[in-house]
């Protein structure tokens, strides 16, 4: 069955300084796999998607995400963190009835 | 264009007391769905919908009820409350290209029942 893994409940980072918010996969065939972002009280916003292609995708805000096959793992990144970026993300896999699978999600605290 | 919109935003019910959430949309979407968020658990798909006039049940359906007789409205029902559907209920709507295609979301419900 289709699942994914986020590691890490909280990731906290200075600003200016790079992040990365992790992600793994399980999937039975090729992966759809995507990051949402949620801001206090608000609904998830899409940011990024890999569905085939290049495993470097760009998506909005200057996030990019890096798909490696051979760990399955989706890895969400940024050269440099805001502190407006502060907020819950979720990675999530497509699984073979076209829905998603969400992970717990990861709380991004960037600090000044 | 308003994407994806929720009413009530909050409700308090007690045990017992039924409800309706309702969820719009207004980007011509196939594709409905219902999530309930719960902290350390993710969203988890509560109901979907393909299309006008039909529904299917997603991973934790047990006390609730859909509807969707208009393609842009996608209704919630929960027939007899309990505490233990307090939670955060998010609408979502997809084009019918829904295996590669984004998910947007409402803003959400928040539900409290005591």
């Amino acid at each position: 069955a289709q699942s994914v893994a986020q590691p890490e409940d909280q990731v906290n980072v200075a600003e200016g300084n790079p992040l990365t918010v992790k992600c793994t996969y399980s999937v039975s065939g090729n992966p759809y796999l995507f990051w949402y972002v949620q801001y206090p009280n608000r609904g998830l916003q899409f940011l990024l998607k890999y569905i085939t292609g290049d495993n470097l995708v760009k998506g909005s805000y200057g996030f990019e995400a890096e798909f490696n096959k051979s760990q399955t793992s989706f890895h969400l990144k940024k050269p440099s963190a805001l502190v407006s970026d502060s907020a819950l993300y979720f990675c999530a896999v497509r699984d073979d009835t076209d829905k998603l699978i969400f992970g717990t999600g990861t709380r991004l605290q960037v600090f000044p | 264009n308003a994407g994806v919109t929720q009413t009530p935003k909050f409700r308090v019910l007690k045990t017992g007391q039924s409800m309706t959430l309702l969820c719009a949309q207004d980007m011509n979407h196939e594709y409905m769905y219902w999530y309930r968020q719960d902290p350390g658990m993710g969203l988890r798909l509560i109901h979907y919908s393909v299309g006008e006039g039909t529904t299917a049940k997603g991973e934790v359906p047990d006390g609730y009820n859909v509807s969707r007789l208009k393609k842009q409205n996608f209704l919630l029902g929960l027939e007899s409350a309990a505490p233990s559907q307090t939670s955060v209920y998010f609408c979502a709507s997809s084009r019918i290209l829904a295996q590669t295609d984004t998910q947007y979301f409402g803003p959400g419900t928040r539900l409290t029942v005591l």
